[in-house]
């Protein structure tokens, strides 16, 4: 079945502490990108990767660190959580340009 | 980066048809129109998307205005489970792309 994968679901963590959201797609996929969710503010892009090794920055990159050493996964790395960076996290995928994103089902990191 | 513009919220009433507008004065010619929707807090789901034609799919139609600037989103026969946030999206293949707020349908018995 083809899907994008996030991991963990929930995950609750103390400032400082670096943690990792792992991302992978089973689509051979060219593009991937993460957004943040927060209420009111709706979807906005973190950072977007068109290939291997290819990677840009989306509206809030602050705080925020990718890789795309592979096709397949995009992790999403914060280096020093703050609170601030609580918020619903998604990851997605596309294949060729015109084609539609495929997006996984969300992590929900709170920050205390 | 092409800015959307799209009602806060409205109603539609169970089996009728739900007409949902998006503005997107600003798209340029290589940009897509893209709808999604998210139920709650679930991954937003795609519905349908078009350049400048009028398409339909299992799931809505799409109506694009020759000029480009704005686009319908039709859902034929709204049931309770289509009650959502609605998102009207220009995307191009720069891999940057902008949800904008969404429209919130409630779709009412």
């Amino acid at each position: 079945e083809a899907q994008v994968t996030q991991n963990p679901r929930y995950l609750i963590t103390v400032t400082g502490k670096k943690l990792t959201v792992t991302c992978s797609q089973n689509m051979n996929h060219e593009y991937m990108s993460w957004y943040r969710q927060d209420p009111g503010l709706g979807l906005r892009q973190i950072y977007y990767s068109m290939n291997v090794e290819v990677t840009d920055k989306g509206d809030v990159p602050e705080g925020y660190k990718v890789s795309r050493k592979e096709k397949r996964n995009f992790p999403l790395i914060l280096e020093s959580p703050s609170p601030n960076q609580t918020s619903l996290y998604f990851c997605a995928s596309r294949g060729q340009a015109r084609e539609k994103l495929f997006f996984g089902s969300g992590t929900q990191l709170s920050v205390l | 980066d092409a800015k959307t513009t799209q009602p806060t919220s409205m109603d539609c009433a169970e089996g009728r048809a739900a007409n949902l507008p998006c503005n997107h004065s600003t798209i340029s010619g290589n940009e897509y129109v893209y709808w999604y929707r998210q139920i709650h807090s679930q991954g937003p789901q795609y519905i349908i998307h078009g350049l400048k034609n009028n398409e339909t799919n299992e799931m809505a139609s799409l109506i694009i205005t020759e000029d480009r600037k704005s686009s319908t989103l039709i859902l034929p026969h709204a049931t309770l489970r289509d009650t959502a946030v609605y998102y009207c999206i220009p995307f191009s293949n720069t891999g940057k792309l902008i949800f904008g707020q969404g429209t919130t349908l409630q779709v009412k018995p």
